[in-house]
């Protein structure tokens, strides 16, 4: 699985989008971007994935750059409820039989 | 539903003694998966299975680390004997062979060895 580089902190302004990059520029044409997030004391969550295309649910839009090397998570309207830690993940394939390679993620803050 | 639940939520042994925690995965997911997280090494795969079966624990640390899943709603992470540096929160996610990979966590147990 490609790996993946995300900063390793960063503020964010409760009420305003938050944009939390991640690079992935080995990322092959059959692999997932995935993004998990774990606030503290909690089990990771899942929050969107993505292969090609920009997709958007109810908690983050993924915008996934052309090339796919590297994509953003956007959180339309940030709350303190939004501070933890956020996972870019690649994985090769859908299904339930991936294993998840946390990386050490993003320290996001949202700061009111 | 329940979500995953996982118990005991905190252990705390002395080193030597066996440790058992305990995962009841969501109804109907075929994947069960144990995580291990530290400081030192973050979130690690452990193991996971698939239909009851164990697929890959390449992640176990070594023998005295075992897992076991009798049926589709239970399984057990067992230390025998434990040691300080198995102290961690150990967590179990379950998913379903679907369309997507979202494992559902469950609020993890931690775990201190003196």
């Amino acid at each position: 699985d490609a790996k993946t580089t995300q900063p390793p902190s960063m503020d964010c302004a409760e009420g305003r989008a938050a944009n939390l990059p991640c690079n992935h520029s080995t990322i092959s044409g059959n692999e997932y971007v995935y993004w998990y997030r774990q606030i503290h004391s909690q089990g990771p969550q899942y929050i969107i994935h993505g292969l090609k295309n920009n997709e958007t649910n109810e908690m983050a839009s993924l915008i996934i750059t052309e090339d796919r090397k590297s994509s953003t998570l956007i959180l339309p309207h940030a709350t303190l409820r939004d501070t933890a830690v956020y996972y870019c993940i690649v994985l090769r394939s859908k299904g339930g039989n991936n294993r998840l390679a946390f990386g050490k993620g993003n320290q996001v803050v949202v700061i009111p | 539903d329940a979500g995953v639940i996982q118990s005991p939520r905190h252990e705390v042994t002395e080193m030597g003694q066996e440790v058992t925690l305990r995962c009841k995965p969501i109804s109907g997911h075929d994947y069960l998966f144990w995580y291990r997280q530290t400081m030192m090494r973050g979130l690690e795969l452990l193991i996971y299975f698939n239909n009851n079966v164990p697929i890959d624990d390449s992640g176990m640390p070594e023998d005295r680390f075992s897992a076991k899943m009798p049926n589709a709603s239970f399984s057990t992470l067992k230390i025998q004997p434990s040691e300080p540096r198995d102290s961690a929160v150990y967590f179990c996610a379950s998913s379903t062979s679907g369309e997507y990979n979202e494992q559902f966590f469950g609020p993890g147990t931690r775990l201190t060895v003196l």
